[in-house]
């Protein structure tokens, strides 16, 4: 069974330039959340989303933003790029009604903007 | 709301020896805490949770965590540190949404040094 995937692991982007970041959630896992963990820090809660909408969002500009598709699966766009947008961006995907230690993490996608 | 301070960014401890990672928490309500353990380019790996109920927790490869609530801590301790513990440990709270779904709120985590 494989875990949370998300794809690319790496890129390089330059400012200005927008960037889709992609996660495929573990089997039976409807919910995916995103965090932003940038160099030295913590990860902090971009947004939440369920039945393709988004529920739940952290403090992050609208420049960030998001969809899910019918099979779970969830896309991150950043657009308008900064350099403070590099940054390892992390999905966590968990059943509807999960508590809050059922989340399971992918390894992440790097970002660096130049 | 609710948050977590970890008070070491760095702590370095010799192989064989005690391992102590602080955390102090704030929540307006009786919180879910968790440490979580980064490797590096790896993703992030629950060590324990305390969920209101023995406030001694066991977790995975021997850490343990105490919460006491008199003095808002989750400290992270390990009898005897190995190389492989060498990573980055985060201490986190969760918060959860009206209508469900849950939040996790991290620390600014601890770089663990294992020397031999």
């Amino acid at each position: 069974d494989a875990g949370v995937t998300q794809s690319p692991t790496h890129l390089i982007k330059t400012r200005g330039q927008q960037v889709t970041l992609r996660c495929s959630p573990k089997s039976g896992h409807d919910t995916v959340s995103w965090y932003q963990q940038a160099l030295g820090q913590g990860p902090q809660f971009i947004f939440q989303y369920y039945e393709e909408e988004e529920r739940q969002r952290g403090n992050f500009p609208d420049r960030f933003s998001g969809h899910q598709f019918p099979n779970y699966s969830s896309e991150l766009n950043v657009n308008a790029l900064l350099l403070g947008d590099s940054a390892l961006y992390l999905c966590a995907s968990s059943p509807r009604q999960a508590r809050a230690w059922e989340l399971f993490f992918g390894e992440g996608s790097r970002l660096t903007v130049l | 709301a609710q948050s977590v301070t970890q008070l070491d960014s760095h702590v370095s401890v010799s192989e064989g020896t005690p391992v102590l990672l602080r955390c102090n928490y704030s929540s307006s309500y009786s919180p879910s805490l968790f440490w979580y353990v980064q490797h590096p380019n790896k993703g992030l790996q629950l060590l324990l949770k305390y969920t209101s109920a023995a406030t001694l927790v066991k977790g995975i490869n021997g850490f343990e965590a105490e919460f006491k609530k008199s003095e808002t801590s989750f400290h992270l301790t390990r009898p005897s540190a190995h190389m492989s513990d060498a990573a980055e440990y985060f201490c986190v709270v969760s918060g959860y949404f009206t209508g469900g779904g849950n939040k996790l709120t991290f620390g600014t985590g601890t770089q663990l040094k294992v020397e031999l």
